[in-house]
């Protein structure tokens, strides 16, 4: 069964400096991985997804991830964080034969400091 | 392009009342996803149909939740009796096939206040 493990619920970072959230996943076959994005009383949005192309994966606002097969990682980056990133994000996965059910971690709210 | 719809955004209703959430997903999406998001959790998913079928209802509480998508568009979301550990944001999401790498699109989701 897969399943997703983000480390850190809460993660506070000043205005420009990196923001790194953390993603390891547990998977039986290669996986899908996505992060996606939610901000207050809205819906979650995509923010980047790997599909076992390029192990280094861009996404909107800024953000990258990279795919680490031997650590079983995808961790989220952002060189310089704004104070728009404040908002929760999940780190999910899905397995290519069990369709695109999407497993969820528990998420990371992320607090910008000016 | 219009996302997907959800309504009510809000609702409150007294345990062991039925509430009922509708979905409308993004047009020409033949996969939709019902999600159960506790607070301070990840969403889980409940239901997934392909078109009017069901895909995957492994997790759906089926004593009291039900779900049905008619002629393979909109869906609705059946809860009754209530209960209060069903305080949640169910979200509502398509995508166009069910392939493991298409992109679920999710709606803002309706709250639930059960007291």
């Amino acid at each position: 069964a897969q399943s997703v493990t983000q480390l850190g619920s809460h993660v506070s970072v000043s205005e420009g400096a990196l923001v790194l959230l953390r993603c390891n996943y547990s998977s039986s076959v290669p996986p899908y991985l996505f992060w996606y994005v939610q901000y207050p009383n809205q819906g979650l949005q995509l923010l980047l997804k790997y599909t076992s192309a390029a192990t280094l994966v861009k996404g909107i606002n800024g953000f990258e991830a990279e795919f680490k097969k031997s650590e079983t990682s995808f961790h989220l980056t952002k060189p310089s964080a704004h104070m728009s990133d404040a908002a929760e994000y999940f780190c999910a996965v899905s397995e290519g034969i069990a369709g695109n059910k999407l497993t969820f971690g528990g998420g990371t709210r992320v607090l910008v400091k000016p | 392009e219009a996302g997907v719809a959800q309504s009510p955004r809000y609702k409150i209703i007294e345990k062991r009342q039925s509430v009922a959430f509708w979905c409308n997903p993004i047009s020409g999406h033949a996969t939709l996803y019902w999600y159960q998001q506790i607070l301070g959790q990840g969403p889980k998913l409940l239901i997934q149909f392909q078109n009017n079928g069901v895909v995957d209802d492994s997790q759906l509480p089926k004593d009291r939740f039900s779900a049905e998508r008619l002629k393979g568009v909109d869906s609705t979301l059946k809860i009754q009796p209530a209960k209060l550990e069903d305080s949640a944001v169910y979200l509502c999401a398509s995508s166009l096939e069910e392939r493991a790498a298409d992109t679920q699109y999710f709606g803002p989701g309706t709250r639930l206040t059960v007291l």
